[in-house]
């Protein structure tokens, strides 16, 4: 069974509207994990790490104002992509593993801006 | 910067018609490789980890082996179920365990 859930799978939402993706690692604590952004028939490229008690690592060209994340509790990340405009639209993805387990992703959430 | 390149692009087997699928890799000193199956509108789902040169692993119809620049993922007598994208990815050493991810091969087995 899954080991990550995410959610909600499906966002479809109006230009500047803020909304929140949640990541809940099921089966383990998880003191970090990652979000991923991937576009049509594109690999995945991670956003930024989510780490619990702190705060998160943005790559490079990734807006921290816009990808808000925060990592609460040992089972929970949130990203809220604030003020979304249709450029946001993608298939985010979240995933989580302790240090000697591979990682394991939520299901995504494919979010449309209209 | 650690890069994963993978090949073909895209692979069209007839169910039975084994086959392989390329990743090489650089990476700053490997922790691990790792082999996903993405299935379209779903999160990757783990397949394989090889942490060493020589490694092999299998689970059913697949195999992946590894060496010092590549991997291989062998998929052997294919069905129609397992149509999917495969994607590697490699976790460097002293990373915080993020991963690099290639862009993947999209196979189709048609029965």
């Amino acid at each position: 069974g899954a080991v990550v859930s995410q959610h909600p799978s499906r966002v479809i939402c109006k230009s500047g509207t803020s909304v929140k993706i949640e990541c809940r690692s099921l089966d383990f604590q998880a003191t970090t994990m990652f979000w991923y952004r991937q576009f049509p028939k594109k690999s995945l490229m991670l956003m930024a790490t989510s780490n619990e008690g702190s705060k998160a690592t943005y790559e490079q060209g990734v807006e921290k104002d816009k990808f808000l994340i925060n990592h609460a509790s040992l089972t929970l990340s949130t990203l809220t992509v604030t003020s979304a405009h249709p450029e946001d639209s993608s298939f985010y993805i979240c995933s989580a593993g302790n240090v000697d387990q591979p990682q394991h992703f939520g299901d995504g959430t494919r979010l449309s801006i209209l | 910067e650690d890069q994963v390149t993978q090949s073909p692009e895209a692979l069209r087997l007839q169910e039975g018609e084994s086959s392989s699928l390329n990743c090489s890799y650089t990476v700053s000193g490997l922790r691990g490789l790792f082999w996903y199956r993405q299935d379209p509108g779903k999160g990757p789902e783990f397949l394989f980890t090889l942490y060493s040169a020589g490694e092999e692993k299998e689970k059913e119809r697949l195999k992946a082996t590894l060496t010092k620049k590549e991997s291989f993922l062998h998929i052997t007598a294919p069905k129609p179920e397992d149509s999917a994208t495969y994607l590697c990815a490699v976790q460097a050493s002293g990373s915080a365990r993020q991963l690099t991810f290639g862009s993947g091969t999209q196979l189709t087995v048609l029965p």
